[in-house]
């Protein structure tokens, strides 16, 4: 297996534009988690999904971000309209239970 | 990769000896707690768990000590490498929650 997936791996844009970042985790793991890296918060928990459905999105900052799994292979995490304050590193993880996950490269976002 | 390091307690250790890092948690209900690897623009790797009624476990070159009653978790590196050279996070999970919660994390450098 090629481990979880996400692209892009790098993303600038421009403040106010709409950024989707996509992820596709392991085969077989019913979890998904997305989560935001920043040296400020450290790693941070957004959403998790479980058998495609969010289970808990109380880390999801503001209205502005959204994510989705529509399907077991796919999910996005968008940012509409970004702000530079959402810069960071953005990682998927996926597990077949919530103890061992598996993280993606990730997607370095740059606002500006 | 993103520098995650700057506000991060760290520990320099020379190649060869033994490394131990600490961490602090916070839920006393927590079924298990992770230790997670992640090196400089890579996503955090797995290391190695403990369930809460254990107090050591033990993998290759790694040991997980858990102390319940002061809430504390370490993990010990034997002979450390060069490419132990890292950030290092504990997380914790369990009970109701399907999610992990990690900690801030300590930067471990190896010198040759």
């Amino acid at each position: 297996d090629a481990g979880v997936i996400q692209s892009p791996r790098h993303e600038v844009t421009e403040m106010g534009q709409e950024v989707t970042l996509r992820c596709k985790p392991i085969s077989g793991h019913d979890y998904l988690f997305w989560y935001r890296q920043t040296m400020m918060r450290g790693l941070e928990l957004l959403i998790y999904f479980n058998n495609n459905v969010p289970i808990d999105d109380s880390g999801m900052p503001e209205d502005r971000f959204s994510a989705k799994m529509p399907n077991a292979s796919f999910s996005t995490l968008k940012i509409q309209p970004s702000e530079p304050r959402d810069s960071a590193v953005y990682f998927c993880a996926s597990s077949p239970e919530p103890r061992q996950q598996y993280f993606g490269a990730g997607t370095r976002l740059s606002v500006l | 990769g993103e520098s995650v390091g700057l506000h991060l307690p760290t520990l320099s250790v020379q190649e060869g000896d033994n490394s131990i890092i600490n961490c602090a948690y916070s839920n006393s209900a927590s079924d298990y707690f992770i230790w997670y690897k992640q090196e400089s623009g890579k996503g955090p790797q797995f290391i190695i768990d403990i369930r809460s009624n254990m107090d050591k476990r033990q993998g290759q070159r790694v040991t997980v000590l858990l102390n319940k009653t002061v809430k504390h978790l370490s993990l010990q590196i034997a002979a450390t490498q060069p490419g132990d050279s890292a950030v290092y996070f504990c997380a914790e999970g369990g009970g109701s929650q399907g999610n992990l919660i990690f900690g801030k994390g300590t930067k471990l450098s190896v010198k040759p």
